[in-house]
């Protein structure tokens, strides 16, 4: 099973500010990995998919990169909707399909 | 739209046995696979089941094997989970979700909370 650990477990950032979030997989996942973003009570939503590319309707300010062990979110400019749980997901080893502990990331 | 929409939760001793469904629309159901995915309170996200659009490959986490079961109804456009010998650690908030890139669409979620 590929373990998924995410860095760091809290990130705070002032609004209007730049947050990068890393993931790192116990073993290459090519470029199979997802981030997912989760409000308060709300279910994961999609952002970024095959490492860098973004799902349907997500704003440019969220970039994805890497591949093999080593990935990173950027949200280049917080806006107050972004302040939420992000998860990173592996799809290149399955099953299971594994998680990261999440990051959340919140106003400073 | 697409849209999914879980039913079934609710509270079960341990020992007990639940149902769940997820109607899905906005979509041809039948050519997608589908995977359910849990959330314990206050915690991360858990892959539990997968089915593919045709129904002939299955997974289940270790977790859950042996005591739950995956099934799609691809007529009435549904997705279930059937949980048997359920215990307090599958207490857990439970999404049905698309298994596209690989997840690109979730269910609201249905809350099951096992107890005594």
């Amino acid at each position: 099973e590929i373990v998924m650990t995410q860095s760091p477990a809290t990130l705070s950032v002032s609004p209007g500010g730049r947050a990068t979030l890393s993931c790192r997989a116990s073993q290459s996942v090519s470029t199979y990995l997802a981030w997912y973003q989760q409000q308060p009570g709300q279910a994961p939503r999609l952002l970024i998919y095959d490492a860098s590319t973004r799902a349907t309707g997500i704003p440019d300010r969220f970039s994805g990169s890497g591949s093999g062990t080593e990935f990173s979110l950027t949200i280049s400019s917080l806006q107050s909707e972004d302040f939420a749980i992000y998860y990173c997901q592996q799809y290149n080893d399955w099953p299971p399909w594994t998680f990261g502990q999440g990051t959340k990331v919140e106003i400073k | 739209e697409v849209q999914l929409v879980e039913s079934g939760g609710g509270l079960v001793q341990p020992g007990g046995s639940l149902r769940l469904s997820c109607a899905a629309s906005g979509f041809t159901f039948s050519a997608y696979s589908m995977s359910w995915v849990r959330q314990a309170p206050g915690k991360g996200l858990e892959w539990v089941s997968y089915i593919r659009s045709s129904g002939t490959t299955i997974y289940y986490a270790d977790s859950v094997k042996g005591r739950f079961t995956i099934s799609r109804d691809d007529a009435k456009n549904s997705l279930f989970l059937q949980m048997n010998s359920l215990r307090d650690e599958d207490t857990a908030v439970y999404y049905c979700a698309r298994a596209w890139r690989p997840y690109d669409c979730w269910g609201q979620g249905t809350l099951v909370t096992v107890s005594s």
